[in-house]
């Protein structure tokens, strides 16, 4: 049982490029979420999912798109990446509905865009 | 606007001492809370949750908090703190789908 894992570990982007965040749980959990981490601002939420095929918005959705294809995957997309995105990025995922579930967390992908 | 303060960016206590790290709330309707602590280069683990009943809830090791609703507080404290306890630490309310999470306080605990 791993848990919730993301892939890549580290990534180094020039200005414009684009790539593809996974995050893959094994929990059977319905909920999974992609947040940001960055000095001083604790966690933002950039975009969650309920269940497989739904995504919504969260509080920084810009620049970012997902995709929740299957159950235990929340993919998160940068078209076009910029030096703003910048950050440390954590995916979770939690079980059921009923939000007084705590959530588990990935160990984190750390993206330097140049 | 909905928001969660932790209004010290670091807290620091001699080990041995009991400890306390604060959180306060401004959410509509009756939030669940809970405290997450991030050691370095890692994700963010659970510690504890308020839902209801007690005031004050216990969690892993050796943590507890307590549920203030006239204040809107969530404090998070320690009767003897361990060097082992230094770390990043995280309040979070959550309602309906939404989650906010404080902006984290350091806790050092000095051997």
């Amino acid at each position: 049982n791993a848990g919730v894992t993301q892939t890549p570990k580290f990534r180094v982007l020039k200005t414009g490029q684009s790539m593809t965040l996974l995050c893959a749980q094994d929990m059977n959990h319905e909920y999974m979420y992609w947040y940001r981490q960055d000095p001083g601002m604790g966690l933002r939420l950039i975009h969650y999912s309920v269940g497989e095929g739904t995504t919504a918005k969260g509080e920084v959705p810009d620049g970012y798109n997902v995709s929740r294809l299957k159950k235990q995957n929340f993919l998160l997309g940068l078209e076009s990446a910029a030096p703003s995105q910048t950050s440390v990025y954590f995916c979770a995922s939690r079980n059921l509905q009923g939000s007084f579930h705590e959530q588990y967390f990935g160990p984190g992908t750390r993206l330097t865009v140049t | 606007a909905q928001s969660v303060a932790q209004p010290e960016d670091q807290v620091n206590v001699a080990e041995g001492n009991p400890l306390t790290v604060k959180c306060t709330y401004s959410v509509s309707g009756n939030p669940y809370l809970f405290w997450y602590v991030q050691y370095p280069n890692r994700g963010l683990q659970f510690l504890l949750k308020y839902i209801t009943g007690d005031n004050l809830v216990k969690g892993s090791y050796g943590f507890e908090a307590e549920f203030n609703k006239s204040q809107t507080s969530f404090h998070l404290k320690k009767p003897s703190a361990l060097v082992s306890d230094s770390a990043l630490y995280f309040c979070a309310a959550t309602w309906g789908d939404k989650i906010i999470f404080g902006k984290g306080t350091r806790l050092h605990i000095l051997p």
